[in-house]
């Protein structure tokens, strides 16, 4: 069958780094998402990758290992307005994706 | 109007009602999608059209009918519905089907079945 898997919740500072981590089993890969979700909004996307190696986006960054079946969502100097759940999601070999349940992350003063 | 919109945002409707839901895409996009979003679970992947044709019917009860009249609107016919259909049910649009496009969400309508 298909998974994907992440940290149900995790807890952070204001100002420093955490790294939300998404393993993956699917029919075939064409490439990895991650969404954002803010309580009672619709998701929005945040990056793409699809080779191995480090998207960098501002505050954002996104690695991949295709090998590993293996992504994390990197957040830097965090804000309070990143407390959000954070949505990992693989395209299969239909390209249809595959979502995790969400990571909900909490940003502490 | 610019992005996704969805309509109504929030639906309570009995068990022997029949309601349909909205969507409007204004991006230009060729491929629409209707999702499932419980508490704590995986988005559920409902229904996929690429250029108005329906591609994907993920084993979804018959009790949901889906409807794309043009690459701009797709709608989501609810009759009988049972209280574990409450949801908050999203749409989304992408340029294409194939290929690494993302997918841009609606607001979502918050349903609840009595």
């Amino acid at each position: 069958g298909q998974n994907i898997d992440q940290p149900t919740e995790m807890t952070a500072t204001e100002g420093a780094i955490v790294q939300i981590n998404c393993t993956y089993q699917t029919s075939g890969f064409n490439g990895l998402f991650w969404y954002q979700q803010h309580a009672g909004e619709a998701p929005t996307f945040l990056s793409y990758n699809v080779l191995d190696g480090l998207e960098e986006k501002g505050r954002f960054s996104s690695f991949l290992s295709r090998s590993k079946g293996y992504s994390y969502l990197l957040l830097k100097e965090l804000q309070m307005k990143d407390s959000a759940s954070y949505l990992c999601a693989v395209m299969d070999s239909n390209y249809q994706l595959i979502w995790g349940a969400g990571t909900k992350l909490i940003i502490k003063p | 109007e610019t992005g996704v919109t969805q309509t109504p945002r929030h639906l309570v409707m009995g068990m022997t009602n029949k309601k349909s839901l909205k969507c409007e895409q204004h991006l230009g996009h060729n491929a629409m999608y209707w999702y499932k979003q419980s508490a704590k679970k995986p988005l559920e992947l409902m229904f996929v059209y690429s250029l108005e044709e329906r591609v994907e019917n993920n084993s979804v009860p018959s009790r949901f009918s889906p409807e794309c009249p043009n690459s701009s609107h797709l709608f989501l016919h609810l009759h009988t519905l049972q209280p574990e259909d409450s949801a908050l049910y999203l749409c989304a649009s992408s340029q294409d089907l194939a290929g690494g496009y993302e997918q841009y969400f609606g607001p979502g309508t918050r349903l609840t079945v009595t």
